[in-house]
């Protein structure tokens, strides 16, 4: 089946370093991916998407590529504030007739330290 | 315009109880579907609605169950609780299959 998986946390970092999150996944067809943000106490709010191969999704300052040849979708982002500390989830959708479920990676905790 | 909101936020109930969830989708929106969160785990599906129908379904035992009501909005009904039960439910809610998953900010349900 469908599976994601991401570097474990937690990852600690100070505010204008460079961030990555790997993101890997094992998937049958083409999958469309996702990156995933949760505030503390708040629920998932969408980051970035990417439906093909090669696809870049971005937002915030923040990138992700499709890379089909490796399976990833890694999360990056140049210079990280102390706004951005959350769990990131990487996902994956693969959408068959009437089936539409996202598989989640666990998730990485991200700490960003003025 | 209001998102996915569900209610409510926060609930303890005790190890063999029945518990109801509620999820009201974003306007617009008439597919819901229902996650669970263990604590320090991504999102597992449990299943999702459409046109008032399970349409489909995770690897949930029969105890979970659910319902959609003609104006689009769900419930998820727990019986038997274990304590094991215990976690964050995300409802969340999209327009069509080519549009993305909209979140609510969960249910955090304890089961003691």
């Amino acid at each position: 089946g469908d599976s994601v998986t991401q570097m474990e946390g937690p990852v600690t970092l100070s505010e204008e370093a460079f961030l990555t999150i790997n993101c890997t996944y094992t998937a049958t067809g083409y999958p469309s991916l996702f990156w995933y943000v949760q505030y503390p106490g708040e629920g998932l709010q969408l980051l970035l998407k990417a439906t093909k191969a090669d696809d870049k999704g971005s937002n915030k300052g923040f990138e992700a590529t499709y890379r089909k040849e490796t399976t990833s979708f890694h999360l990056e982002k140049g210079s990280v504030q102390v706004s951005d500390s959350a769990v990131y989830f990487c996902a994956l959708l693969n959408v068959k007739g009437s089936n539409y479920k996202l598989t989640f990676g666990k998730g990485t905790l991200l700490t960003v330290n003025p | 315009d209001a998102g996915v909101t569900q209610s409510p936020t926060h609930l303890i109930k005790t190890r063999g109880q029945q518990v109801t969830l509620r999820c009201s989708p974003k306007s617009g929106h008439d597919t819901v579907s229902w996650y669970q969160q263990a604590l320090g785990q991504g999102p597992q599906f449990i299943f999702q609605y459409y046109e008032e129908e399970e349409r489909q379904r995770g690897n949930f035992p029969d105890r979970f169950s659910g319902h959609q009501f003609p104006n689009y909005s769900s419930e998820l009904n727990v019986n038997a609780l274990l304590l094991g039960d215990s976690a964050l439910y995300l409802c969340a809610s999209r327009f069509d299959r080519n549009s993305p998953l909209h979140f609510g900010n969960g249910t955090r349900l304890t089961v003691t």
